[in-house]
């Protein structure tokens, strides 16, 4: 029971355009929303979250988006880098539990062509 | 500041064995969460533990697996009689609170031959 889903396991972006990465949920218990960025032999490193209060947040060339109808989420990187060519994780919470039981989908690895 | 430290980075048991995985938090981090990553998978919640207490181990196996935070030292994963589905990566995380995000460490990859 997949309850965060990254439907796409890859995604290449030419270096300076737009990478979107998209997230579905199903719990509709989800309330607070997080993207993480892993690299190869690292632990996954915190990017940008969103609560379900809002439905943007933006953190200089990273900006989340969230349609709570839809339970949907996106990460809008712009412009890409090479540097931003690692494996991208969606993750979701209740936010009662605070953050500490996140729900994380399957990733999807983001290559940015130079 | 250090970051949330793992040890060992890498792990080789023969099954039965038993294997310990450690985890330091970030200075001043008081929870401490392990999460498990299988092949092709996502993170995988297991437990979640302040200093002494065990939070929430909902996401742990029922056998075989215990964790501990004791009031002094790293944080332990113990895995008792490893067999081969065990073989994974386990990534400990810390927080100062319930409000922070999460911080990692590299993980320790645990191969069960």
């Amino acid at each position: 029971d997949q309850q965060v889903k990254q439907n796409s396991p890859s995604l290449s972006v030419q270096e300076g355009r737009i990478s979107i990465l998209n997230c579905d949920y199903t719990n509709s218990m989800f309330d607070y929303f997080l993207w993480y960025k892993k690299y190869p032999a690292e632990g996954p490193t915190f990017l940008i979250s969103i609560s379900s209060i809002k439905d943007k947040n933006e953190d200089g060339r990273f900006t989340v988006f969230l349609n709570k109808s839809a339970k949907h989420l996106s990460l809008h990187i712009v412009p890409s880098q090479p540097g931003d060519s690692a494996v991208y994780f969606c993750a979701a919470s209740p936010i009662l539990d605070g953050n500490e039981k996140l729900t994380f989908g399957t990733g999807t690895r983001l290559t940015i062509i130079p | 500041n250090a970051g949330v430290m793992q040890n060992p980075r890498h792990l080789v048991r023969r099954r039965g064995q038993e294997a310990r995985l450690r985890c330091s938090p970030m200075k001043g981090h008081s929870h401490v969460y392990w999460y498990r990553q299988l092949p092709e998978e996502g993170l995988k919640f297991m437990v979640y533990l302040q200093k002494e207490n065990i939070i929430d181990e909902s996401g742990m196996p029922k056998e075989r697996f215990s964790a501990e935070f004791p009031k002094e030292g790293p944080s332990i994963l113990r895995i008792q009689q490893v067999v081969r589905g065990d073989s994974a990566a386990y990534f400990c995380a810390s927080s100062g609170d319930l409000n922070s995000p999460l911080h990692f460490g590299n993980g320790t990859r645990l191969t069960v031959t």
